[in-house]
């Protein structure tokens, strides 16, 4: 139940195109979903994050999605660019449990020019 | 934000001996935690660091192989005891903020022969 399932593994976007990460969970006590961009030898990002109240949050060319009902929510990059060729985790927290973050698997990002 | 920084930034480690990575963070923070990554994997929670009292540790870590300290708001340690090779990961730690967002810092890359 603490799980945060992430897909796919991998993924491969041509310039300008739109990437597309997808997460589920199954604990509903879950109150805050960030998303974290990784790049080689270097510790997560904090990219953007939602809470379970909105369905969207935009922010540049980086917007969460969230389906509440059907405890998923995802990641979509609008206008790849080869500069956002990184692994992106998704994770989720909750208040209760001091707002340790579990993580799902991460996506590898490939933006070809 | 917050900037963290960690040492050392990577080391190699014989078998049986011990490393501390020292975690620093710019500003006092109530919560700071303690994360292993393993060659191309995700993050899992180590414990979490508290300031004045033992460290929470998650299930499968003890403090016999992972003691951790917290003198102040600012800093913490994670010693990594009897190294095998099976330790050999990125260690990270993280910091959270307002708005339960949490920071990480660069990580150190620990290899042990």
């Amino acid at each position: 139940q603490q799980q945060v399932k992430q897909s796919p593994q991998s993924l491969i976007v041509q310039k300008g195109g739109i990437s597309i990460i997808n997460c589920a969970y199954e604990n509903t006590a879950f109150d805050y979903f960030p998303w974290y961009q990784q790049f080689p030898g270097k510790g997560p990002a904090l990219l953007i994050a939602i809470r379970p109240d909105v369905s969207e949050k935009k922010e540049g060319r980086f917007t969460i999605s969230f389906n509440k009902s059907a405890k998923q929510f995802s990641l979509h990059i609008m206008d790849s660019q080869p500069g956002d060729s990184a692994t992106y985790f998704c994770a989720a927290s909750m208040e209760d449990s001091s707002y340790k973050l579990i993580f799902g698997s991460g996506t590898r990002l490939l933006v070809r020019p | 934000s917050a900037v963290i920084s960690q040492k050392p930034s990577r080391d190699i480690c014989q078998r049986g001996t011990s490393l501390t990575i020292q975690c620093q963070v710019d500003s006092q923070v109530t919560m700071m935690f303690w994360y292993r990554q393993q060659p191309g994997q995700s993050l899992t929670l180590i414990a979490t660091a508290n300031q004045g009292s033992e460290a929470t540790y998650e299930s499968g870590f003890v403090i016999d192989k992972f003691p951790i300290s917290r003198p102040n708001l600012t800093f913490s340690t994670l010693t990594v005891s009897n190294m095998s090779p099976e330790d050999s990961s990125i260690y990270l730690c993280s910091v959270e903020k307002q708005g339960n967002e949490q920071f990480f810092g660069p990580g150190t890359r620990l290899t042990v022969l």
